[in-house]
């Protein structure tokens, strides 16, 4: 059974550090992760999509690795700034199955 | 670009009654699912359908129903709704063989059970 959990699960840094958030599975049999952001009370919006053949994906200031083999995938946010305040999810979908299976998160605070 | 619909975004109802959201996915995907929200907690997946047929069956109460209709929309019907049934309702949709079978969200329905 897919179990995925995110380190750490609260982060407060001062503007302008660049960050690490990280996301790890058991099953290393998956077709594809996804990192997304949660503002409070708010809907998910889609960051990042990494297929499992790729390594790496980059958007702006965010970049997203993968592991298959270690199962592990880390969310870097570069410049961090106050308004990427948010919770980061990190979502994983197994081979043979069709559903999303979503880490714990990881609550961001950026301090101004 | 066209995103995926739900409807209501905001529902209110009492305990015992019974709720119906809907979800209109992206043109041409063919495959829905339907996510589950409680406060502080994450997401887990309830169901899916793909070509209106169920594919994959998660934590879905019994009291739950869905289905895939033939325009691809989905309804998740809750009866003898309870307390704990009050959450973020998402439904997201691909399509099959898509590029990395990515997932598009909706906004969400805001279930409250009073």
């Amino acid at each position: 059974k897919q179990e995925v959990t995110q380190i750490p699960a609260a982060l407060s840094v001062p503007e302008g550090e660049n960050l690490v958030l990280n996301c790890s599975f058991t099953d290393s049999a998956i077709y594809n992760l996804q990192w997304f952001r949660q503002d409070p009370g708010k809907g998910l919006t889609s960051l990042l999509l990494i297929q499992s053949s790729q390594r790496e994906q980059t958007s702006g200031r965010l970049n997203a690795s993968l592991d298959k083999s270690s199962g592990r995938s880390t969310l870097y946010i570069a410049a961090s700034q106050p308004g990427d305040s948010a919770t980061y999810l990190c979502a994983v979908g197994t081979s043979g199955t069709y559903k999303y299976i979503f880490g714990t998160g990881t609550r961001l605070k950026v301090l101004a | 670009a066209a995103g995926v619909i739900q409807s209501p975004r905001h529902l209110i109802k009492e305990k015992r009654e019974t709720a119906t959201l809907k979800c209109y996915p992206i043109p041409r995907h063919d495959t829905v699912y339907w996510y589950q929200q409680g406060p502080g907690q994450d997401p887990q997946f309830l169901i899916s359908f793909y070509e209106k047929m169920q594919s994959d069956k998660g934590s879905i109460p019994d009291r739950f129903s869905a289905q895939q209709f033939s325009d691809y929309h989905s309804e998740l019907n809750m009866s003898s709704l309870e307390l704990g049934d009050s959450a973020l309702y998402f439904c997201a949709s691909s399509l099959a063989g898509g590029p990395g079978n990515e997932q598009f969200f909706g906004p969400g329905t805001r279930l409250t059970v009073l």
